[in-house]
Formats: structure tokens, C-alpha cells, sequence
């Protein structure tokens, strides 16, 4: 059974760095069959995609957070990163990890499964 | 970034009953490699959204069948045939045919 779980601090100083980790276990990074997601919820919105990464290396990023985004990868413990950078309030939310299979032309499919979510939250 | 577009935002339903759910893309889901790229999820209370359906109309593994997915192009629907109280949370629709992938607003079901 394939399980994903965030962890990192609950709480971030605005305009510090947010740091999160998706440990995977049932599944390796490493077998390239997979994009390994992040999505974010702020209270009482919807969701956002916020990006992917491949183990080959490759990234993708939504260009409303791009320039302040890495998301990295750590094949030796199975586990993916998200760093955002330069925090505001705005960016308090439940953030999920997620893990999707593609298609031979690159399209995203379904995301399954999601870690169980992380609150994290802007504030002095 | 395509637009997707639900309708209605909220619903009730009695048990038994059906509902139905709405959602619209900006742009044609539809790939060349003759897929459409579009999705279905249920996010209860306490819990991460779970796939329900992929690809428009494919339930995902242990989905109910009381939960079906159509349409084409840019209009889609979910439908639940017979409404059950463990189907209460929020429903969304998801493009991924092009970055940045996005959600609908989302639709509240709750029972009468």
C-alpha cells in the first residue's frame, strides 16, 4: 500500500522560507513512473496545484508561485521537498503531497494517493 | 491557465435521491493521443480529496458505481445516482491536458 506523509514546521515567520517533506513508502521515487506533486488548500478556499517533479529531474511550477517555488527530490530517502520562499499570510494553508502517474506524452493523470495534509501557517 | 468552472457550488440532498454536478473548461480537454484530461474528486471532512473519477467517465478502484462521470470537450458532469450520508464533502472537478493544472471551485453536497 503506497503512503504518502508531509511533515515540517506548523508554524513560518512572514517573509521566511516554508519547508516541507513527503516521506513515500510503498512506492519508489526512484522508478520514474511517477510525478510527485504538491497542492495547497487555504482555509475555507480550493485547491491549487502548486507543482511536480520527476526523478529525472524535471520540475514544473505554477507560474503564480514560480519564482518563489523549488520543489527537489532525495531518492536515498524516498522523499520529496517543497521550499517556498519570502511567505505572507496568503500562503497559510493545508498543504498535500500527491503522487501521479503520466502518460507516454507527458499529461499528468490522476492524483493518488495524497499524504493527509499539513497545516501550515504565516504568522508573527 | 484553463478555467474550470463548477456548478451549482453547494447542494442538498436527501438520501436516496440523486445529484448531479457541473463542470465547464475553458478550453477543449480533449489530447491529441485521443484522451480527455479530466477529473473527479471528493474531499470529506478531516481526510485528502480522493479520486473518484479519471479521465471523464473511468471510476477509480473502489469507487461505487452509484458515482458515474460524462461529457466531452469542455462540458462535463458527475453524477450520483443515489445519494448516501458517507458522500457529504466537497466535490471538484481537475484539468491536467495543460500546466498549470487546475480545480474547479469546488461543490459542497450535504444531506437534507
Amino acid at each position: 500500500q503506497v503512503q504518502l506523509q508531509e511533515s515540517g514546521p506548523g508554524l513560518v515567520k512572514p517573509s521566511q522560507t516554508l519547508s516541507l517533506t513527503c516521506t513515500v513508502s510503498g512506492s519508489s521515487i526512484s522508478s520514474g513512473r511517477y510525478y510527485w506533486s504538491w497542492i495547497r488548500q487555504p482555509a475555507g478556499k480550493g485547491l491549487e496545484w502548486i507543482g511536480r517533479i520527476h526523478i529525472s529531474g524535471n520540475t514544473n511550477y505554477n507560474p503564480s508561485l514560480r519564482s518563489r517555488v523549488t520543489i527537489s527530490v532525495d531518492t536515498s530517502k524516498n522523499q520529496f521537498s517543497l521550499r517556498l520562499n519570502s511567505v505572507t499570510a496568503a500562503d497559510t494553508a493545508v498543504y498535500y503531497c500527491a503522487r501521479v502517474p503520466f502518460t507516454i506524452f507527458g499529461v499528468a493523470r490522476g492524483f493518488d494517493p495524497w499524504g493527509q495534509g499539513s497545516q501550515v501557517t504565516v504568522s508573527s | 491557465d484553463i478555467v474550470m468552472t463548477q456548478t451549482p457550488l453547494s447542494l442538498s440532498v436527501t438520501p436516496g435521491q440523486p445529484a448531479s454536478i457541473s463542470c465547464k473548461s475553458s478550453q477543449s480537454l480533449l489530447h491529441s493521443d485521443g484522451k480527455t484530461y479530466l477529473y473527479w474528486y471528493l474531499h470529506r471532512p478531516g481526510q485528502p480529496p480522493q479520486l473518484l473519477i479519471y479521465e471523464v467517465s473511468n471510476r477509480f478502484s473502489g469507487v461505487p458505481d452509484r458515482f458515474s462521470g460524462s461529457g466531452s470537450g469542455t462540458d462535463f458532469t458527475l453524477k450520483i445516482s443515489r445519494v448516501e450520508a458517507e458522500d457529504v464533502g466537497v466535490y471538484y472537478c481537475m484539468q491536467s491536458i495543460q500546466l498549470p493544472i487546475t480545480f474547479g471551485q469546488g461543490t459542497r453536497l450535504e444531506i437534507k
